[in-house]
Protein backbone atom coordinates (compact mmCIF):
# COMPACT_ATOMS: atom_id res chain seq x y z
CA UNK A 1 0.00 0.00 0.00
CA UNK A 2 1.14 3.40 -0.02
CA UNK A 3 3.64 4.94 2.64
CA UNK A 4 4.30 8.12 3.95
CA UNK A 5 5.03 10.68 0.73
CA UNK A 6 6.78 14.23 1.20
CA UNK A 7 6.55 16.98 -1.36
CA UNK A 8 9.11 18.74 -2.42
CA UNK A 9 12.01 16.29 -2.15
CA UNK A 10 14.44 18.99 -2.83
CA UNK A 11 14.06 22.55 -1.74
CA UNK A 12 16.40 25.32 -2.50
CA UNK A 13 15.32 28.66 -0.95
CA UNK A 14 17.08 32.20 0.04
CA UNK A 15 18.31 33.03 3.35
CA UNK A 16 14.79 34.80 4.39
CA UNK A 17 12.14 33.08 2.30
CA UNK A 18 9.18 31.25 3.86
CA UNK A 19 9.00 27.61 2.74
CA UNK A 20 6.10 25.36 3.03
CA UNK A 21 6.59 21.73 3.44
CA UNK A 22 4.25 18.96 2.72
CA UNK A 23 3.41 15.34 4.42
CA UNK A 24 0.58 12.81 3.42
CA UNK A 25 0.53 10.62 6.15
CA UNK A 26 -0.34 6.84 5.62
CA UNK A 27 -4.02 6.77 5.49
CA UNK A 28 -6.09 5.92 8.78
CA UNK A 29 -2.82 6.96 10.83
CA UNK A 30 -3.78 9.17 13.23
CA UNK A 31 -0.68 10.34 14.45
CA UNK A 32 1.81 12.30 12.60
CA UNK A 33 5.32 13.27 13.34
CA UNK A 34 7.60 16.00 11.69
CA UNK A 35 11.43 15.23 12.52
CA UNK A 36 14.40 17.06 10.93
CA UNK A 37 17.86 15.62 10.31
CA UNK A 38 20.88 17.79 10.19
CA UNK A 39 24.38 16.86 8.61
CA UNK A 40 26.10 14.71 11.27
CA UNK A 41 23.35 15.01 13.33
CA UNK A 42 20.77 12.77 14.72
CA UNK A 43 17.45 13.15 14.06
CA UNK A 44 15.68 16.04 16.23
CA UNK A 45 11.78 15.95 17.10
CA UNK A 46 9.63 18.79 16.01
CA UNK A 47 6.16 18.46 16.34
CA UNK A 48 3.59 15.94 16.53
CA UNK A 49 -0.26 15.74 15.98
CA UNK A 50 -2.31 12.75 17.50
CA UNK A 51 -6.06 12.89 16.79
CA UNK A 52 -8.25 16.12 17.46
CA UNK A 53 -5.97 16.48 20.44
CA UNK A 54 -3.57 19.74 21.02
CA UNK A 55 -0.58 19.02 18.97
CA UNK A 56 2.84 18.76 20.61
CA UNK A 57 5.03 21.40 19.44
CA UNK A 58 7.94 21.27 22.10
CA UNK A 59 10.37 20.71 19.57
CA UNK A 60 9.87 23.49 17.41
CA UNK A 61 12.77 25.31 17.40
CA UNK A 62 11.79 28.86 17.29
CA UNK A 63 8.65 30.40 16.44
CA UNK A 64 9.71 31.05 12.61
CA UNK A 65 8.67 26.77 12.76
CA UNK A 66 4.81 26.56 12.89
CA UNK A 67 2.49 23.62 11.51
CA UNK A 68 -0.66 22.48 10.57
CA UNK A 69 -2.55 19.46 10.06
CA UNK A 70 -6.14 19.82 8.29
CA UNK A 71 -8.71 17.35 8.25
CA UNK A 72 -6.62 14.75 10.42
CA UNK A 73 -4.71 14.29 7.36
CA UNK A 74 -2.05 15.99 5.35
CA UNK A 75 0.72 18.37 7.00
CA UNK A 76 2.27 21.29 5.96
CA UNK A 77 5.32 22.34 7.93
CA UNK A 78 6.13 25.84 7.46
CA UNK A 79 9.50 27.96 8.15
CA UNK A 80 9.09 31.53 7.99
CA UNK A 81 12.16 33.75 7.24
CA UNK A 82 14.46 30.90 6.73
CA UNK A 83 18.11 30.67 8.06
CA UNK A 84 20.79 28.90 7.14
CA UNK A 85 20.97 26.85 9.75
CA UNK A 86 17.48 25.58 8.93
CA UNK A 87 19.22 23.83 6.06
CA UNK A 88 18.30 19.87 6.99
CA UNK A 89 16.14 17.04 5.88
CA UNK A 90 12.86 17.37 7.12
CA UNK A 91 11.06 13.89 7.76
CA UNK A 92 7.62 13.29 8.07
CA UNK A 93 6.34 9.80 9.78
CA UNK A 94 2.61 8.56 11.12
CA UNK A 95 1.83 5.71 13.00
CA UNK A 96 -1.65 3.63 13.84
CA UNK A 97 -3.49 3.92 16.97
CA UNK A 98 -3.79 0.34 16.36
CA UNK A 99 -0.09 -0.54 16.91
CA UNK A 100 0.77 -1.96 20.11
CA UNK A 101 4.48 -0.37 19.67
CA UNK A 102 4.15 3.11 18.22
CA UNK A 103 6.14 2.23 15.09
CA UNK A 104 6.36 5.00 13.24
CA UNK A 105 6.41 4.97 9.34
CA UNK A 106 9.05 7.49 7.81
CA UNK A 107 8.81 9.31 4.63
CA UNK A 108 11.42 9.99 1.71
CA UNK A 109 12.25 13.54 3.51
CA UNK A 110 12.49 16.50 1.78
CA UNK A 111 16.02 18.06 1.49
CA UNK A 112 15.90 22.02 2.39
CA UNK A 113 18.68 24.24 1.31
CA UNK A 114 19.05 28.04 2.50
CA UNK A 115 21.50 29.42 0.83
CA UNK B 1 24.77 15.03 28.08
CA UNK B 2 22.76 13.56 25.23
CA UNK B 3 19.07 11.91 25.53
CA UNK B 4 20.22 8.65 23.90
CA UNK B 5 23.96 8.17 23.33
CA UNK B 6 25.65 5.61 20.86
CA UNK B 7 29.03 5.39 19.29
CA UNK B 8 29.33 6.83 15.70
CA UNK B 9 31.99 4.11 14.28
CA UNK B 10 32.39 3.39 11.48
CA UNK B 11 32.48 -0.16 12.53
CA UNK B 12 34.16 -2.02 9.48
CA UNK B 13 33.73 -5.89 9.75
CA UNK B 14 34.03 -8.78 6.88
CA UNK B 15 31.41 -11.11 5.92
CA UNK B 16 30.05 -13.32 8.15
CA UNK B 17 31.74 -11.47 11.30
CA UNK B 18 29.34 -10.63 14.59
CA UNK B 19 29.33 -7.02 15.90
CA UNK B 20 27.46 -5.77 18.73
CA UNK B 21 26.44 -1.70 19.32
CA UNK B 22 25.82 -0.35 22.60
CA UNK B 23 23.26 2.49 23.35
CA UNK B 24 22.71 4.42 26.65
CA UNK B 25 19.60 6.85 27.38
CA UNK B 26 19.77 9.35 30.31
CA UNK B 27 15.64 9.30 31.22
CA UNK B 28 15.24 6.88 33.33
CA UNK B 29 11.53 7.25 32.47
CA UNK B 30 11.78 6.09 28.90
CA UNK B 31 8.96 3.07 28.26
CA UNK B 32 9.63 1.62 24.91
CA UNK B 33 13.15 0.87 22.84
CA UNK B 34 13.30 0.37 19.39
CA UNK B 35 16.20 0.17 16.86
CA UNK B 36 15.79 1.72 13.37
CA UNK B 37 17.91 0.97 10.84
CA UNK B 38 19.44 4.02 7.71
CA UNK B 39 20.36 3.72 4.41
CA UNK B 40 22.60 6.42 3.08
CA UNK B 41 20.30 9.16 2.17
CA UNK B 42 16.97 7.23 2.56
CA UNK B 43 14.44 6.93 5.80
CA UNK B 44 15.25 5.44 9.02
CA UNK B 45 12.61 2.38 8.52
CA UNK B 46 11.80 -0.02 12.22
CA UNK B 47 14.31 -3.20 12.19
CA UNK B 48 13.26 -4.43 15.79
CA UNK B 49 11.34 -3.41 19.40
CA UNK B 50 13.86 -4.10 22.40
CA UNK B 51 12.34 -6.00 25.45
CA UNK B 52 13.47 -6.36 28.49
CA UNK B 53 13.67 -9.86 28.54
CA UNK B 54 15.47 -9.91 24.82
CA UNK B 55 14.26 -10.72 21.62
CA UNK B 56 15.95 -12.31 18.39
CA UNK B 57 14.93 -11.95 15.41
CA UNK B 58 16.70 -14.36 12.44
CA UNK B 59 20.10 -12.69 13.22
CA UNK B 60 19.79 -9.69 15.08
CA UNK B 61 19.55 -9.73 18.61
CA UNK B 62 18.35 -6.83 20.93
CA UNK B 63 19.07 -6.84 24.49
CA UNK B 64 17.62 -3.91 27.58
CA UNK B 65 19.21 -3.24 30.76
CA UNK B 66 16.92 -0.90 32.43
CA UNK B 67 18.81 -0.55 35.65
CA UNK B 68 21.78 0.39 33.87
CA UNK B 69 19.90 2.10 30.83
CA UNK B 70 21.72 0.78 28.14
CA UNK B 71 20.62 -1.40 25.16
CA UNK B 72 22.41 -3.28 22.82
CA UNK B 73 22.41 -4.86 19.42
CA UNK B 74 24.12 -7.72 18.19
CA UNK B 75 24.52 -8.63 14.40
CA UNK B 76 25.74 -12.15 13.55
CA UNK B 77 26.63 -13.56 10.21
CA UNK B 78 27.29 -10.16 9.20
CA UNK B 79 25.78 -9.87 5.28
CA UNK B 80 26.51 -7.05 2.77
CA UNK B 81 23.36 -5.76 2.90
CA UNK B 82 23.23 -5.09 6.96
CA UNK B 83 25.44 -2.01 5.57
CA UNK B 84 23.59 1.14 6.84
CA UNK B 85 23.47 3.62 10.18
CA UNK B 86 21.87 2.07 13.14
CA UNK B 87 19.78 3.85 15.71
CA UNK B 88 19.09 3.96 19.18
CA UNK B 89 15.38 5.18 19.95
CA UNK B 90 13.38 5.66 22.88
CA UNK B 91 10.39 7.35 23.70
CA UNK B 92 8.34 7.94 26.65
CA UNK B 93 5.08 6.08 25.98
CA UNK B 94 4.18 3.07 25.39
CA UNK B 95 1.73 2.05 22.29
CA UNK B 96 0.18 5.46 21.89
CA UNK B 97 1.39 8.29 19.89
CA UNK B 98 4.92 9.11 21.48
CA UNK B 99 7.85 11.58 20.50
CA UNK B 100 10.67 9.19 19.31
CA UNK B 101 14.48 10.44 20.33
CA UNK B 102 16.77 9.31 18.60
CA UNK B 103 21.06 8.51 18.83
CA UNK B 104 22.81 9.71 15.87
CA UNK B 105 23.28 6.20 14.52
CA UNK B 106 26.27 4.08 14.60
CA UNK B 107 27.61 3.27 10.78
CA UNK B 108 28.23 -0.22 10.39
CA UNK B 109 30.19 -1.02 6.64
CA UNK B 110 30.66 -4.53 5.85
CA UNK B 111 33.06 -5.79 3.82
CA UNK B 112 34.26 -9.03 1.14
Amino acid sequence: GAGVSQSPSNKVTEKGKDVELRCDPISGHTALYWYRQSLGQGLEFLIYFQGNSAPDKSGLPSDRFSAERTGGSVSTLTIQRTQQEDSAVYLCASSSAFSSYNEQFFGPGTRLTVL
Amino acid sequence: RKEVEQDPGPFNVPEGATVAFNCTYSNSASQSFFWYRQDCRKEPKLLMSVYSSGNEDGRFTAQLNRASQYISLLIRDSKLSDSATYLCVVTGNTGTASKLTFGTGTRLQVTL
